[in-house]
């Protein structure tokens, strides 16, 4: 069965400070990968994503950026940490024989004090 | 940008009660998903209805779809209070195309 993994749960970071949070998928080959940001209380609101290794769609132009250097990895990254990243980061990957359903991880609370 | 539009925002209901969720999306869609989510965690899938079908069950879940009113509704009868949770409608399409989420209706369900 396919599990997807995502650490931190929980990181609390400085302004100004990089950031890098990683998320794992096991079980599937070439999925689609993508990250979410969820403010409290509110939708999502999706980052990035990734059809393939090497392989990132933009979907909000921002100081994150993320990477996905292995078929079932996917890196979120920032140089310079803002008080406005601060959030529910969330992970979830799609595959070709699970049809269009996507999977989420568990997510990771950031706070950026 | 969210092509879903979730209402009620919130709703609060005793426990036994039937709970309706309703969305709201703007373009053509292949698929039309709803999610639960409990507070501080994932996403978690709860149907898929294609846009060829009008009504689909799963257990307690009755979600219908109307494509000429690019409007859908999440029906959860007899509610518990384990269903206290988040409510995402998420519409997608064919291909590599990332589905697009709504903003979500907080459903409280008393004991």
């Amino acid at each position: 069965s396919q599990t997807i993994h995502q650490w931190p749960a929980t990181l609390v970071q400085p302004v100004g400070s990089p950031l890098s949070l990683e998320c794992t998928v096991e079980g599937t080959s070439n999925p689609n990968l993508y990250w979410y940001r969820q403010a409290a209380g509110r939708g999502l609101q999706l980052l990035f994503y990734s059809v393939g290794i090497g392989q990132i769609s933009s979907e909000v132009p921002q100081n994150l950026s993320a990477s996905r250097p292995q078929d079932r990895q996917f890196i979120l990254s920032s140089k310079k940490l803002l008080l406005s990243d601060s959030g529910f980061y969330l992970c979830a990957w799609r595959g070709l024989a699970e049809g269009e359903t996507q999977y989420f991880g568990p997510g990771t609370r950031l706070l950026v004090l | 940008s969210q092509q879903g539009e979730e209402d009620p925002q919130a709703l609060s209901i005793q426990e036994g009660e039937n709970a309706t969720m309703n969305c709201s999306y703007k373009t053509s869609i292949n698929n039309l998903q709803w999610y639960r989510q409990n507070s501080g965690r994932g996403l978690v899938h709860l149907i898929l209805i294609r846009s060829n079908e009008r009504e689909k069950h799963s257990g307690r879940l009755r979600v219908t779809l109307d494509t000429s009113k690019k409007s859908s509704s999440l029906l959860i009868t007899a509610s518990r209070a384990a269903d206290t949770a988040s409510y995402f409608c998420a519409t997608g399409n064919s291909g590599n195309t990332p589905l697009v989420f709504g903003k979500g209706t907080r459903l409280s369900v008393i004991a």
